[in-house]
C-alpha cells in the first residue's frame, strides 16, 4: 500500500510567525514529490516539484526540502501572512504507483491576524 | 496561463438521476485528463485517467459503468455519474496535463450531493 502522510492535519499560526509541516512518502522507486496550495473554492495551485535528494526549492516566503532516502519533505513558510491560509497538499510519484500521483490528506493552515 | 475550469461547482440531484460534470482546459491542450474524488478529511483519490480520443483507464474499485468518462477533444472531458446514490455524494475534481509530465493543472472541483 502506497501511503503519503501529512502532519499536522491542521495548524493555527500567528501572523508574522514562521511555520513548517511535513510530508512523508514511500522512498522506494521514488520519482517526484509535488506540493500544492489549495485555497477554499479555488483550484489547487502547484508550488513545487522536486525530484532529487537534497533538492531545495523556494518561492517568495515559501520553501521546501526533499529527502528521498528517508522519504520526507518539509514545507516552510517564513513570516506567515493571512493570504497563506490554505490547505497544503503533497503528492508523491513513483514507479511503484505507475507514476500516478499519490496524495496526502493535506495540512490546513490558518493564519491568525 | 494553464487554467482549468469545471462546471458545475455544486450540484444537488435526486437518487437515481444522472449528473454530468465538465472539465475544460481553457488556454492549453490537455493530452491527459484525470478525475479525482475526495471524501471529507481524506486524500484525493484517482478515479480514472483519460487520453483524448481513447477509452478512460479506471482505477481498481471504480465502476466504469457508473462513472462514464468521455474525453472527446483536447480541451474537454466529462464525467457522468449515472444512477446516482447518496453514497456518491462527494467532491469531484479534474486535472489536466500538457505534454510536460510534471505539469498537472486542476479545476476548482464539483460538490455533488445526492438526496
Amino acid at each position: 500500500i502506497l501511503n503519503v502522510e501529512q502532519s499536522p492535519q491542521s495548524l493555527h499560526v500567528q501572523e508574522g510567525d514562521s511555520t513548517n509541516f511535513t510530508c512523508s512518502f514511500p522512498s522506494s522507486n521514488f520519482y517526484a514529490l509535488h506540493w500544492y496550495r489549495w485555497e477554499t473554492a479555488k483550484s489547487p495551485e502547484a508550488l513545487f516539484v522536486m525530484t532529487l535528494n537534497g533538492d531545495e526549492k523556494k518561492k517568495g516566503r515559501i520553501s521546501a526540502t526533499l529527502n528521498t532516502k528517508e522519504g520526507y519533505s518539509y514545507l516552510y513558510i517564513k513570516g506567515s501572512q493571512p493570504e497563506d491560509s490554505a490547505t497544503y497538499l503533497c503528492a508523491s510519484r513513483s514507479m511503484d504507483s505507475n507514476y500516478q500521483l499519490i496524495w496526502g490528506a493535506g495540512t490546513k493552515l490558518i493564519i491568525k491576524p | 496561463g494553464a487554467v482549468v475550469s469545471q462546471h458545475p461547482s455544486r450540484v444537488i440531484c435526486k437518487s437515481g438521476t444522472s449528473v454530468k460534470i465538465e472539465c475544460r482546459s481553457l488556454d492549453f491542450q490537455a493530452t491527459t485528463m484525470f478525475w479525482y474524488r475526495q471524501f471529507p478529511k481524506q486524500s484525493l483519490m484517482l478515479m480514472a485517467t483519460s487520453n483524448e480520443g481513447s477509452k478512460a483507464t479506471y482505477e481498481q474499485g471504480v465502476e466504469k459503468d457508473k462513472f462514464l468518462i468521455n474525453h472527446a477533444s483536447l480541451t474537454l472531458s466529462t464525467l457522468t455519474v449515472t444512477s446516482a446514490h447518496p453514497e456518491d455524494s462527494s467532491f469531484y475534481i479534474c486535472s489536466a496535463r500538457t505534454s510536460g509530465f510534471h505539469e498537472q493543472y486542476f479545476g476548482p472541483g464539483t460538490r455533488l450531493t445526492v438526496t
